[in-house]
């Protein structure tokens, strides 16, 4: 039964310290995003991927957020330093982008999520 | 104003219920997604729909593409459908996600 996997599921940190989310996408996948849900924002779109290339990371702050897939089965999300608002679920999904389309053409499928909590 | 308003915010049916969500935007999308939140955390994608209408088991989702509109109706509503559904309208470019603010589910026995 495949599906998306992240790691760690729970991570309590304090302020200032270096903060590394993973991620396995489902095999094939071609896709990854990530997200933030917090109870203010919601769910916000940070960054995705496709073929390992980034293709959007307009809403991830940039000074300390940096995403990257060093291979096809594994995609991270770093924050240095990590702020006590970064405290959120960080869920990772995958997906199937077809060439040349921006409309998913299937559904994405999202990991459980890691519960970041930052002192 | 949110891009994506949905209503209603929060739910509650009796078992058996056919339940109808909505969901409204206003800026172009080129699909709209629902997801379903389980109590426990953990999304599930239900639908992606850019028209027309999709079934899936006791859920139905249709769009209104004129209206800027789009509905998730659940039939037979049953406890185990208690859960936070949101619904996100996907830009023109693919690159930005218009998340609604949920519509909370709960079945009662």
């Amino acid at each position: 039964d495949a599906r998306v996997t992240q790691t760690p599921r729970h991570k309590v940190t304090e302020m200032g310290q270096e903060v590394t989310m993973r991620c396995q996408p489902i095999l094939g996948h071609n896709t990854v995003f990530w997200y933030r849900q917090t109870m203010m924002q919601g769910l916000e779109l940070l960054a995705y991927f496709r073929n390992r290339a980034p293709l959007d990371d307009s809403g991830m702050p940039k000074d300390r957020f940096s995403a990257e897939m060093p291979d096809a089965t594994l995609a991270t999300l770093k924050i240095q330093p990590s702020e006590p608002r970064d405290s959120a679920v960080y869920f990772c999904a995958s997906g199937d982008l077809r060439d040349g389309d921006v409309v998913f053409t299937d559904t994405q499928y999202f990991g459980p999520g890691t519960r970041l909590t930052v002192l | 104003k949110n891009e994506v308003e949905q209503s209603p915010q929060n739910l509650t049916a009796q078992e058996g219920e056919f339940i109808t969500i909505n969901c409204s935007y206003s800026v172009g999308i080129s699909a709209l997604h629902w997801l379903q939140q389980h109590p426990g955390g953990g999304i599930v994608s239900l639908f992606m729909l850019s028209s027309g209408k999709k079934k899936h088991g006791r859920l139905i989702a249709t769009i209104n593409i004129q209206e800027k509109h789009s509905s998730l109706h659940i039939t037979a509503s049953h406890p185990r459908d208690s859960a936070v559904y949101i619904c996100a309208g996907q830009s023109n470019t693919g690159n930005q996600f218009y998340f609604g603010t949920g519509t909370s589910l709960t079945v009662i026995p």
